[in-house]
Formats: C-alpha cells, structure tokens, sequence
C-alpha cells in the first residue's frame, strides 16, 4: 500500500524559501500512470492546490497561477522523493502542507489518493 | 472565494440521509471534468471518498454516492453515523485556470 510522508523545517522566517519533501514508500515515483502534488490547508480553513510534477521518463510540472512566480517542484528519484520550494515566504504561507498523489484517465480528471499526514509550516520571525 | 461552492455546513440525526452540494461553471464541472469528494475528520488528512462522479474506493461504505449534472455535483450520505462528521471538499479542475486543480470551500457535516 502506497504511503507519503513529509519531511521540512516547521518554521520558515518571512521572505526565506520553504522547502518540503515527500518521500513515496509502496510504489515508484516514476510510475507512468502518477503524478505526485502539494496541496496546503491554511489554519481553520479549506484546500489549496499548489502544484503538481509528473516524473516517467519526461517531467511536466504544474503550477496553480497563484503560486507560479514563486514555486518549484521537483523530484530525486534516487531517493523516490520530491520536493516543493515556496519563496518569499509571509504569514500567509502558514498551513499544513500535504503532499499527495494523483492519478486518473487523463490529467483533468485526476483525483488525490493517497495522502501524506501533513505538516504544520508557520511563517514567522 | 472557491471556484467551486459548497454549503458552509449541513445536518442530519443519526440514520437519515443527507446530501452536500458542490456548484461549479461552464469552466470546470459544466465542461465536462469529474468530480472528486474527499472527507477530512479533524486533525486528520483528507481521504479519497468519491472519484470520477460516481465511484467509491475500496473501503468506502456505500452510504456513500456521487452523482455529477450539468454544472453541479453532489454527494449524499445514508444512513447518517455519528462518525460521519467532518468536513467535505468537492474537488475538480478548471481550464480557465491554466491547468488548476481546484478545490470546493469545503462543507462541515454534523451529526446531531
């Protein structure tokens, strides 16, 4: 059975660099038929989708627009994991970031399955 | 503000049904995308409940249905338990987004 689970520094000083990773145990993150995703929670309030990789053979990244100028993802298939990076992080970046999996017939059809327990970033001094 | 909106809340006592609606437009549910519910305890990460409308993965009881018409979607939930409570996001994609997945406000579902 297919398990994430996210790793990063908890606390991130305003306009520092986020950095999260998501190791994948149970299933390759080259699989051809997964794209792996961040999708964050703010406190008390509901899911944002950040951005999404897909890693076989060839990699696509996905970015929501909201976050496109200052987000990254990547992937380190040595280790099967992959990564987000945030930058110029504010008081609003606080939430807890799940990393998640995605799959389906196409890619606007894809759904999130499994997911990561999540991690609490704040961003404060 | 959500592209796709959900009641904040709804309620029901133990054993009836109730049904959690989920309105999208001509950019995302109405062109045609799936809809995808996941249901999220408190504390908790959210889980896959609905995917592709209609479908429930192995594991979700089948007090659990989707249903997806023109620009809408809706989950119903027979049969109401006390665990049931918690909170419910519809989730679909939107093409005039650039490609976003987006995500209901989210419903808060209490079992009275």
């Amino acid at each position: 059975q297919m398990q994430l689970q996210e790793s990063g520094p908890g606390l991130v000083k305003p306009s520092e660099t986020l950095s999260l990773s998501c190791s994948v145990s149970g299933g390759s993150i080259s699989s051809t038929t997964s794209y792996w995703g961040w999708i964050r929670q703010p406190p008390g309030k509901g899911l944002e989708w950040i951005a999404s990789i897909y890693y076989s053979g060839t990699t696509h990244t996905y970015y929501n627009p909201s976050f496109k100028s200052r987000v990254t993802m990547s992937v380190d298939s040595s280790k099967n994991q992959f990564s987000l990076k945030l930058n110029s992080v504010t008081a609003a970046d606080t939430a807890v970031y799940y990393c998640a999996r995605s799959t389906g017939k196409y890619w606007g059809g894809n759904w999130f399955d499994p997911w990561g327990q999540g991690t609490l970033v704040t961003g404060s001094s | 503000q959500s592209v796709l909106t959900q009641p904040p809340s709804v309620s029901g006592a133990p054993g009836q049904r109730v049904t959690i609606s989920c309105t999208g437009s001509s950019s995302n549910i109405g062109a045609g995308y799936d809809v995808h519910w996941y249901q999220q305890v408190p504390g908790t990460a959210p889980k896959l409940l609905i995917y592709e409308n209609t479908n429930r993965p192995s594991g979700v009881p089948d007090r659990f249905s989707g249903s997806k018409s023109g620009t809408s979607a809706s989950l119903a939930i027979t049969g109401l338990q006390a665990e049931d409570e918690a909170d419910y996001y519809c989730q679909s994609y939107d093409t005039s987004l650039s490609g976003s997945r987006i995500f209901g406000g989210g419903t808060k579902l209490t079992v009275l």
